[in-house]
């Protein structure tokens, strides 16, 4: 049973055309919750880290939401440099520590 | 800047053979970790370390073993290579305390023939 699920796990865009990456998951006291883009052949690459509900970070055309439950990545007006898989990653308790477990991501393409 | 260095990008080797993986970062992290990624299953991790000579199994160890003998260098071995260890493998790092992010590096594309 998949403790993050990412939806969708494809989502082909016009440039321009905003939307929304959605990550569910299921920890209750949440330490951590990550937003990562990984373009094809490179490791994944740091974007944000929320906390709580109700909190957002941004950074150029990327807003990410938290709530209880689930996070958002919005893509605001997306430009095909966009492009990449976006991949969402929790921490959850494993013995004495918390170890980041990841959804299986959502590849966006986004369309001149 | 936070840099995870991973010996090869590419490698091909044949089944049976024992094959080592290498993995330095430069940050001083505790913690260290290997991931396997695959189309359509995501990252799923393989071992950890959250300090020298220290390692944990994570969700699929069966095949592998891993060994950190200094604090920035983590090895991940393939014992006998079987064909379904051809995968992509990466190495992360990151601190302990907080919700601190892992770092990667840019993975080894590993087949076995």
């Amino acid at each position: 049973e998949d403790q993050v699920t990412q939806s969708p796990e494809a989502l082909r865009l016009q440039e321009g055309e905003s939307s929304s990456l959605n990550c569910s998951y299921t920890v209750s006291g949440l330490r951590g919750l990550f937003w990562y883009r990984q373009d094809p052949g490179k490791g994944p690459e740091f974007l944000f880290t929320l906390y709580s509900a109700g909190e957002e970070k941004e950074k150029e055309r990327l807003k990410a939401t938290l709530t209880k439950k689930e996070s958002f990545l919005h893509i605001t007006a997306p430009k095909p440099e966009d492009s990449a898989t976006y991949l969402c990653a929790v921490l959850f308790p494993s013995g004495g520590s918390y170890i980041p477990t990841f959804g299986r991501g959502t590849s966006l393409i986004v369309h001149p | 800047d936070v840099k995870v260095t991973q010996s090869s990008r590419y490698l091909v080797k044949r089944t049976g053979e024992k094959v080592f993986l290498e993995c330095v970062q430069d940050m001083d992290h505790e913690n260290m970790f290997w991931y396997r990624q695959d189309p359509g299953l995501g990252l799923r991790l393989i071992y950890f370390s959250y300090d020298v000579k220290m390692k944990e199994k994570g969700d699929i160890p069966e095949g592998y073993s891993v060994s950190r003998e200094k604090k920035e260098r983590f090895s991940l071995i393939l014992e006998s290579a079987s064909t379904n260890q051809t995968s992509m493998y990466l190495c992360a790092s990151r601190p302990t305390g907080g919700g601190q992010p892992q770092h990667f590096g840019d993975g080894t594309r590993l087949s076995i023939l």
